[in-house]
Parts: C-alpha cells; structure tokens; sequence
C-alpha cells in the first residue's frame, strides 16, 4: 500500500445502528494513526492518535483498533446518533529517516450519513 | 480568543495579486502546519514548522511562501497563484508535530480568478 486508503469512501447508516470504516496505511516506517471528524463547515477534530501494535482507544460511543504489521486500523460507532454525521479522516504518520522527521498523509475520508 | 484562528475566512484574488493568509494559535504549542483542501482530494501537507524552523515543505510550488516569525503565528504569502490553487487553506497546530493530536483552524476559502 503506497497511499492511505479508506474505505468506503460513504456510509448511510440508520439511527441507533452502530458501523465501522477502515483505514490501510503503509506499515514500513510507521509512526502513528491519526483519526479526525469533520463536520460540515466546521473544522477537522482529533478523535484519536494511536502509535502502539494492538492499541484500541476510546472516547465515548466511538472507538479504534491499529494493526500496525499488516497496516490498517479500524473506527466503529456503536448506536449511531444524528451529530455522528461527519466525514472521518485518518493520516499515517511515517518516519523518514532520511531527513530526520516526518511524513503526514491523509486518507480520502469516509463520509457518514446517520438516518434519522 | 482559543483555539486555532485564520484570517481572512474568505478570500478572492486575481492571478498576479500578492495577498496573505493569516493563523494565529492561542494554545501554547510548538508546531504549525499548513494544509489544502482541493476538492475531491485527500487533505495535503504543504508546510511544517516546530520551534518556528520549517522542517517539511511537501514540494509546493515557490507561489506559496511560508512564514513563521514565532510559535504563535503562521502565515502563508501567495503570489501569482494559478486558478487550480483555489482550494480550502487550512492552519493546524499540536504541541510537538509527529505524536500529538492536531488542532484545526477554520480554514481560509480561497478563490484565484
């Protein structure tokens, strides 16, 4: 995998539904996965930023896992709610060591629609 | 004023103009970012400052100039910008760049006609 990838790219999901996207990064010269919602017209917020093999963070209804050997985390949502809906971002963090600092990519998003 | 603020929010400029985005973060940290937006496209890295030395530049083309006078400021100075640079300029900033969660700006919506 040479881009961040998520997929799908959009999600209509029912009210009270729970759902999960995922997120295929790079896994040589990983750093850290970042996971980001962006609401319409307001700005990008962090959700999570994971660096450890195995780790899974939550924050309210909305956790992640990281698999960094095999490259890609996973987002779930459980009990959709109407303010869930929000275009969700991840960006893998990689190590250049050739210059001694970092690369940030960004996925495409998955763009989730919460029915009512 | 908290968080991270941009200025202007809106932006139209002509090709040859020379204008200037302006973010300013009230948080306290090290590192500064900018991004564009384009339509249909993955947020793009443009520029990184930590401890206000740059320390990525995403090869942008040479319109696009960065400065970083401290760690609370950030612009980016534009100049003869081509109508594919319209896009959603956005600031970022986070305590140290790498490990730490960013913190967004609202973004600049610049229009080159």
């Amino acid at each position: 995998i040479l881009n961040v990838e998520q997929s799908p790219q959009s999600l209509h999901v029912q009210e009270g539904d729970s759902t999960n996207f995922t997120c295929s990064f790079p896994s040589s010269n990983f750093y850290a996965l970042h996971w980001y919602r962006w609401e319409t017209a307001k700005s990008p917020e962090a959700l999570f930023v994971m660096t450890l093999n195995g780790d899974e963070k939550k924050k309210g209804r909305i956790s992640a896992t990281l698999n960094t050997k095999e490259g890609y985390s996973y987002l779930y949502i459980k009990g959709s709610q109407p303010e869930d809906s929000a275009t969700y971002l991840c960006a893998s963090d990689e190590f250049i060591s050739n210059f001694g600092n970092e690369k940030l990519t960004f996925g495409t998003g998955t763009r989730l629609t919460i029915i009512p | 004023e908290t968080g991270v603020t941009q200025t202007p929010r809106h932006l139209v400029m002509g090709m040859t103009n020379k204008k200037s985005l302006k973010c300013e973060q009230h948080l306290g940290h090290n590192a500064m970012y900018w991004y564009k937006q384009s339509a249909k496209k993955p947020l793009e890295l443009m520029f990184v400052y930590n401890f206000k030395e740059q320390t990525e530049n995403n090869s942008v083309p040479s319109r696009f100039s960065p400065e970083c006078p401290n760690s609370s400021h950030l612009f980016l100075h534009l100049h003869t910008l081509q109508p594919e640079d319209s896009a959603l300029y956005l600031c970022a900033s986070s305590q140290a760049t790498g490990r730490d969660e960013q913190y967004f700006g609202p973004g600049t919506r610049l229009t080159v006609t």
